[in-house]
């Protein structure tokens, strides 16, 4: 199994709103990712988790929270979003978070945010 | 930093004619270097990729991809493309970091678009 799911597939939200992505994967996988995907752009990084600890963050703004409460399982806490936060969300997980190991996608969450 | 770009932002070609999309890269070190393709609506999966050793990779769906160091490129190959072909491909560097941490840089993406 080399499936990484996530849910919502869509989500629509105001900018007073507070929703959580979550993604899950069941391959063992010790390195998580959170990507975000403006339209006609490629993924830019926002955090990893290594073996469930945070390792690094693209400095992006507090309005967006990670948490990986075990290995398996990584959530994406928003909070007063802006529209311009408006885009595809892609988790990714790989066996360790060493340069070598693919990156495993799941189809992503499409933020809209009003 | 490492960079990645892709020199073309669309191809078009036919079906069954063979098509080449191109990748550069920067690094004064030993890299890692991927291909991932993006269906549309969908996320990322990887057609094949390059650790070591041989400098050519045979990936997935019929793609091949060759690694030269001495021009600093990757380019992806495959003789006859088929309509299902049509996506976006990302050329990706996978770069330290720092703390033995690493993450993948992506060049901007190719659209490759399929003509019957």
């Amino acid at each position: 199994d080399t499936e990484v799911t996530q849910t919502p597939k869509h989500l629509v939200m105001g900018m007073t709103n507070k929703k959580s992505l979550k993604c899950e994967q069941h391959m063992g996988h010790r390195a998580m990712y959170w990507y975000k995907q403006k339209a006609k752009k490629p993924p830019e990084l926002m955090f990893v988790y290594s073996y469930e600890k945070l390792s690094i963050n693209e400095s992006v703004p507090s309005r967006f929270s990670p948490e990986c409460p075990n290995s398996s399982l990584l959530n994406l806490h928003l909070h007063a979003l802006q529209p311009e936060d408006s885009a595809l969300y892609l988790c990714a997980s790989s066996q360790d978070e060493a340069g070598k190991d693919t990156q495993y996608f799941g189809p992503g969450t499409r933020l809209t945010v009003l | 930093a490492q960079s990645v770009t892709q020199l073309d932002s669309q191809v078009p070609v036919f079906e069954e004619a063979p098509v080449e999309l191109r990748c550069n890269y920067s690094s004064s070190v030993s890299v890692y270097l991927f291909w991932y393709v993006q269906y549309p609506n969908q996320g990322l999966q990887l057609l094949l990729k390059y650790l070591s050793g041989s400098t050519l990779v045979k990936g997935i769906n019929g793609f091949e991809a060759e690694f030269n160091k001495s021009q600093t490129s990757f380019h992806l190959r495959k003789p006859s493309v088929h309509i299902s072909d049509t996506a976006e491909y990302f050329c990706a560097v996978s770069e330290n970091s720092g703390a033995g941490s690493y993450q993948l840089t992506f060049g901007k993406g190719t659209k490759l678009s399929v003509i019957p």
